[in-house]
């Protein structure tokens, strides 16, 4: 059962344009997320996260937004750059503090 | 230098053979965890420590055991290998007063 969601498995963007990635959850319980980018061969790091109490945060060109009521969170970025392709997963924590994880979306940002 | 490393970096290993993938931090946080990754499914909580004598199964702990040998080694063992353990598996730290996990980079392990 996946409790958080990325629907879209990739995504490709012309360099200059918004990339807009997307994940739903499905425990209106959970209160904090993150965002992570991963490169091949590379561990995750973290992009940008956000508190449930909040509706947006940004981070210069990377900005996330959190709709509680529908349960979803995008995350936006604005422009693309070539180096930003990368795999992006969505994590939430539950009520239980463990991070649960999105299946990730590939970007690909063409020049 | 790495803050999070992970040993060995590709395991290519037999069914059956025990194997014990090792994580290292220098960053001083005292919560480490294990993750692995699977195609489609993104990271999944095999096993978690809050302290060296704080050990924690997560979501899919069966066929692993794990060793909290120091604040910074967190040690992950398949007892006995089995080839749908074939997968990406990740180490990750974090402080006490964070909720951003910091992860090292990898290991790809193959069982055949």
């Amino acid at each position: 059962d996946q409790q958080v969601k990325q629907n879209s498995p990739s995504l490709s963007v012309q360099e200059g344009r918004i990339s807009i990635l997307n994940c739903d959850y499905t425990n209106s319980m959970f209160d904090y997320f993150l965002w992570y980018k991963k490169y091949p061969a590379e561990g995750p790091t973290f992009l940008i996260s956000i508190s449930s109490i909040k509706d947006k945060n940004e981070d210069g060109r990377f900005t996330v937004f959190l709709n509680k009521s529908a349960k979803h969170l995008s995350l936006h970025i604005v422009p693309s750059q070539p180096g930003d392709s990368a795999v992006y997963f969505c994590a939430a924590y539950n009520q239980g503090g463990k991070l649960i994880f999105g299946q990730g979306t590939e970007l690909s940002v063409k020049p | 230098d790495a803050d999070v490393t992970q040993t060995p970096r590709n395991r290519i290993t037999k069914t059956g053979k025990r194997i014990m993938l090792e994580c290292s931090q220098t960053k001083g946080h005292d919560r480490m965890y294990w993750y692995r990754q699977d195609p489609g499914l993104g990271l999944r909580l095999i096993y978690y420590s809050f302290d060296v004598k704080d050990i924690n199964k997560g979501e899919i702990s069966d066929g692993y055991s794990v060793s909290r040998q120091a604040q910074a080694k967190f040690s992950l063992s398949l007892e006995s290998a089995i080839p749908n353990q074939t997968a990406l598996y990740f180490c990750a730290t974090q402080p006490w007063d964070s909720l951003t996990q910091y992860f090292g980079p990898g290991t790809r392990l193959t069982v055949t």
